[in-house]
């Protein structure tokens, strides 16, 4: 298995408050994704770094920001949460090697209140 | 955004029979990938399938992409308990340079009964 872990595994919280989820591996890969994923719609891309410092927005981006500051660590933060925003969320990283090859994470279950 | 249809969205069969999932779209993909999750688990890479056409196989797992690259099938011959989960499909298109997107079906879920 990928080295992969994310961080906390479940969260409740309160609407309007802040949260980050962090994803860290210890793959050396360049690409790290968040999705989050919801029944009826799948998973779906929030948004994705191809390097340190260096990220862009997915499908579903607004609510979210996400930071880069090591090779290793790619965090996902609501500014202030939303019951919209009670989902899985998932890490996943990828390689210039093979680059459409995704590794996910266990995933992040958050609840929004 | 590029839809994929995946079909059909729950499955519940008996051991030993055969199934087969769709995954259709009308968007061209460079590649087509099947994964399966586990429940609390993050979805695990089954196959790839470049090539319009290609049939590739995976024990019971038969994986095929369509021969203008925008559908892909799995089938599975005698099932057993043990392949119960989601089985997702993605699309892979090249965003530039080498960084891939997936576009994510919504997922099929089998249950295998015993």
């Amino acid at each position: 298995d990928a080295g992969i872990t994310q961080s906390p595994r479940h969260k409740v919280t309160e609407t309007g408050t802040p949260v980050t989820l962090r994803c860290h591996q210890t793959e050396n890969h360049r690409y790290m994704y968040w999705y989050r994923q919801d029944p009826g719609h799948g998973l779906r891309l929030i948004h994705y770094s191809y390097g340190v410092k260096d990220t862009d927005k997915g499908e579903v981006s607004d609510g979210y920001s996400v930071s880069r500051s090591k090779t290793e660590d790619f965090l996902l933060t609501l500014e202030s949460a939303t019951s919209s925003q009670t989902s899985v969320y998932f890490c996943a990283i990828g390689n210039t090697g093979s680059p459409d090859t995704q590794y996910f994470g266990p995933g992040t279950r958050l609840t929004v209140l | 955004t590029q839809l994929l249809e995946q079909s059909p969205q729950f499955l519940s069969i008996q051991e030993g029979e055969n199934l087969t999932v769709y995954c259709n779209s009308s968007s061209v993909f460079s590649s087509l990938q099947w994964y399966r999750q586990e429940p609390g688990e993050g979805p695990v890479l089954l196959v790839t399938v470049v090539t319009g056409g290609e049939v590739k196989k995976l024990k019971r797992l038969t994986f095929q992409f369509g021969d203008a690259r925008k559908d892909s099938s799995l089938h599975i011959t005698a099932a057993q308990p043990g392949d119960t989960g989601l089985y997702l499909c993605a699309g892979v298109k090249n965003s530039g340079g080498s960084n891939y997107k997936l576009t994510f079906g919504k997922g099929t879920l089998l249950t295998v009964n015993p």
